[in-house]
């Protein structure tokens, strides 16, 4: 069975502070991975895809940045936070544009 | 471009009356539709999908039919109870979907025990 593992759980972070947020798919080779931000109360908005290692397509920057070092795992990181940052990220994957599924997400509070 | 609407931004009931949350879509050819739910703290999990036209998708109670015609995929349950309470999100994989869902704005549902 696939599982997706996200950390932190959760961050609290000052403005300007560097951000890295993990995802790691266990089960699944080759999956494209997806980053998505909810404000609180928030709709869901996809940030980045990767359908490959190395190889990352930003949808929404947001300041923010990707990188798929690994097959399994899926990088998002900033050098600088803002104050808009604040919310929960969600890692997801599926295989051919079907499904998503998502990880447990991790919640970020930017003070 | 592709778009999902959802009318409802929350929806207020009591156990056991009737839901309906409605969703329709605007898309060329015939994308997959989807109905997610995410309960708080939590990462969205799909409770169903639909490809073709009348197909009919269900899970735990709630079910959507894909209407071409109407273009909508309008979520019911006959009777809710209070775990049902959560954020319901209708969305669709177009054929030119380039790797992005388009998402609907999501509903609240609240279960006035």
């Amino acid at each position: 069975a696939q599982t997706i593992h996200q950390w932190p759980v959760a961050e609290i972070k000052a403005v300007g502070s560097p951000l890295s947020l993990g995802c790691t798919i266990k089960g699944k080779s080759s999956p494209n991975l997806y980053w998505y931000w909810q404000a609180t109360g928030g709709t869901l908005q996809q940030l980045f895809y990767s359908i490959t290692v190395g190889q990352v397509e930003s949808v929404v920057q947001l300041n923010l940045s990707a990188s798929r070092p690994k097959d399994d795992q899926f990088i998002l990181s900033t050098e600088k936070l803002l104050l808009s940052h604040s919310g929960f990220y969600l890692c997801a994957w599926n295989r051919d544009r079907e499904t998503l599924y998502f990880g447990s997400g991790t919640r970020l509070t930017v003070l | 471009g592709d778009s999902v609407t959802q009318t409802e931004g929350q929806v207020a009931l009591s156990e056991e009356d009737f839901l309906t949350i409605h969703c329709n879509y605007s898309a060329s050819g015939y994308p997959t539709l989807f109905w997610y739910v995410q309960y708080p703290g939590e990462g969205p999990q799909l409770l169903f999908r639909a490809s073709r036209d009348k197909e009919k998708g269900s899970s735990r109670g709630f079910e959507a039919t894909y209407d071409k015609g109407t273009t909508s995929f309008h979520l019911r349950k006959a009777s809710v109870q209070e775990s049902d309470s959560a954020v319901y999100y209708c969305a669709l994989s177009g054929v030119d979907s380039n790797y992005q869902l388009i998402w609907g704005s999501g509903t609240k549902l609240i279960i006035k025990p």
